[in-house]
């Protein structure tokens, strides 16, 4: 059984610029979430995907989008970054209706 | 809105003690509380889930409570040992069910000490 695993692991951008992070989700698993963590705090829920649409949305702005596959792999998008978007993005898996989700390592983004 | 608190940013605690942690919850009644532990730079890894007409769960060194009167779960870790040090995590379902994702408290980062 493969664990769930997120491209790339690092990444540093610059204010404005657009930036794609990717997520494979653990075998068996049909949904996804995405979460922020900035550095000393829990991670917020940014939003989920099932059937290749979004399912339920947190308190981000537009800015942040979505994509699932059909393979249930997903990536967040985010456009016009800002410094404030430096975190770490954690992706989350699990199987519809279920109660627990499992998580990715990450990707660091540093916004310059 | 839906609230969960920890109680202590950092904890320290003598190894072969029982470490306590503790999360509060407010605004809400959860279905369900989980624990995640957390190290740095890495994803939260789940450890325990307990459901609100459950009082105590147990998974080796660990036992979660839930008191739905004061609104509060405990985590315990028994026998604690220096490789048990992390950042532990208290979550719940938001109000709206799966739709709203997970809420986490800010974490408690717990240090044994040998």
């Amino acid at each position: 059984e493969t664990g769930v695993t997120q491209s790339p692991t690092h990444l540093i951008k610059t204010r404005g610029q657009q930036v794609t992070l990717r997520c494979s989700s653990q075998s068996g698993h049909n949904t996804v979430s995405w979460y922020q963590q900035a550095l000393g705090q829990g991670p917020q829920f940014i939003f989920q995907y099932y059937r290749e649409e979004e399912n339920g949305r947190g308190n981000f702005p537009p800015r942040f989008s979505g994509l699932q596959f059909p393979n249930y792999s997903s990536e967040l998008n985010v456009n016009a970054l800002e410094l404030d978007d430096s975190a770490l993005y954690l992706c989350a898996s699990s199987l519809f209706g279920t109660d627990t989700q499992y998580f990715g390592p990450g990707t660091r983004l540093t916004v310059l | 809105s839906q609230k969960i608190e920890q109680n202590s940013e950092a904890l320290n605690i003598q190894e072969g003690k029982t470490a306590t942690l503790t999360c509060n919850y407010t605004n809400y009644s959860p279905a369900y509380l989980q624990w995640y532990r957390q190290d740095p730079g890495r994803g939260p890894v789940f450890l325990l889930l307990i459901r609100e007409n459950e009082k105590e769960k147990r998974k080796e060194r660990l036992k979660v409570t839930f008191d739905t009167t004061l609104k509060q779960s405990l985590f315990h870790i028994t026998a604690s040992q220096p490789a048990d040090s992390a950042t532990y995590l208290c979550a719940s379902l938001g109000a709206g069910g799966g739709a709203d994702g997970l809420t986490f408290g800010k974490g408690t980062h717990l240090i044994i000490q040998p």
